[in-house]
C-alpha cells in the first residue's frame, strides 16, 4: 500500500501558486519523497525529490518539513497545462526501492 | 521524447489473440518495469526487472508473461486476455532498484483493449 495521503482533487487559478500537500507520518529516515504528474493517459513524469532539505528546480519546489511526517509541492506559477494528477510517493528503501503509486491530487487549473 | 519508448500506442485484441507490448530504453539503466493502469485507478506494479533478473511478480495472472532479453529492452507477452485486462500499460527504468535517490522514467504507455 501506499504510505502518503493527499487531498483527491484540488482547484487552482491559473497564474496563481499551486500548493500541493502530502502526508508521509510512516516515513523511514533513508526514504526519500518524490512528486510526479500524470497528464491524462500519458506515462507519469517525474518533478522533483527530497530527502530532508528543501529542493527547487526550474518546475516546482518540494518543502518537507523537519520532522518529515509531511510535505508540499510548490508550482509557482500554475498554468493550464499543470493540470493533471499529482503523485507524491515514498521510496520504500528495502523493497527493491520500487515506486508504489497512491491515488494522487488531480489537480484543475482553471482560467 | 522520454527516453523510455513504448510500442505500439494502441491495441485491441481479441480473447484468443496471442500479442507483445515492447519497451525499449537507452539511457543505460539497468531496471525496468512494467505497471498496470485501469480506468479510474492507480498505477500498479506488475513485474521488476534488475540486471535482465526478474526480481517481483506481484502475484500477476500467468497470461502476462515478462521478458528481458538485455537492458534495454523489456517485453510483455499477453495471451488469452480478460475484458478487464483493458487498461494502460506503462514501461519505467531507472539506474538501480535498491537505492532512494534513483528516480524513474515513464514512456508513454500502451492503451489495450481487449474485445
Amino acid at each position: 500500500d501506499a504510505k502518503t495521503t493527499q487531498p483527491p482533487s484540488m482547484d487552482c487559478a491559473e497564474g496563481r501558486a499551486a500548493n500541493l500537500p502530502c502526508n508521509h507520518s510512516t516515513i523511514s529516515g533513508n526514504e526519500y519523497v518524490y512528486w510526479y504528474r500524470q497528464i491524462h493517459s500519458q506515462g507519469p513524469q517525474y518533478i522533483i525529490h527530497g530527502l530532508k532539505n528543501n529542493e527547487t528546480n526550474e518546475m516546482a519546489s518540494l518543502i518537507i518539513t523537519e520532522d518529515r511526517k509531511s510535505s508540499t509541492l510548490i508550482l509557482p506559477h500554475a498554468t493550464l497545462r499543470d493540470t493533471a494528477v499529482y503523485y507524491c510517493i515514498v521510496r520504500v528503501y528495502n523493497q527493491g526501492g520500487k515506486l508504489i503509486f497512491g491515488q494522487g491530487t488531480e489537480l484543475s487549473v482553471k482560467p | 521524447e522520454t527516453g523510455v519508448t513504448q510500442t505500439p500506442r494502441h491495441l485491441v485484441m481479441g480473447m484468443t489473440n496471442k500479442k507483445s507490448l515492447k519497451c525499449e530504453q537507452h539511457l543505460g539503466h539497468n531496471a525496468m518495469y512494467w505497471y498496470k493502469q485501469s480506468a479510474k485507478k492507480p498505477l500498479e506494479l506488475m513485474f521488476v526487472y534488475s540486471l535482465e533478473e526478474r526480481v517481483e511478480n506481484n502475484s500477476v495472472p500467468s497470461r502476462f508473461s515478462p521478458e528481458c532479453p538485455n537492458s534495454s529492452h523489456l517485453f510483455l507477452h499477453l495471451h488469452t486476455l480478460q475484458p478487464e485486462d483493458s487498461a494502460l500499460y506503462l514501461c519505467a527504468s531507472s539506474q538501480g532498484t535498491g537505492a532512494s535517490n534513483y528516480g524513474y522514467t515513464f514512456g508513454s504507455g500502451t492503451r489495450l483493449t481487449v474485445v
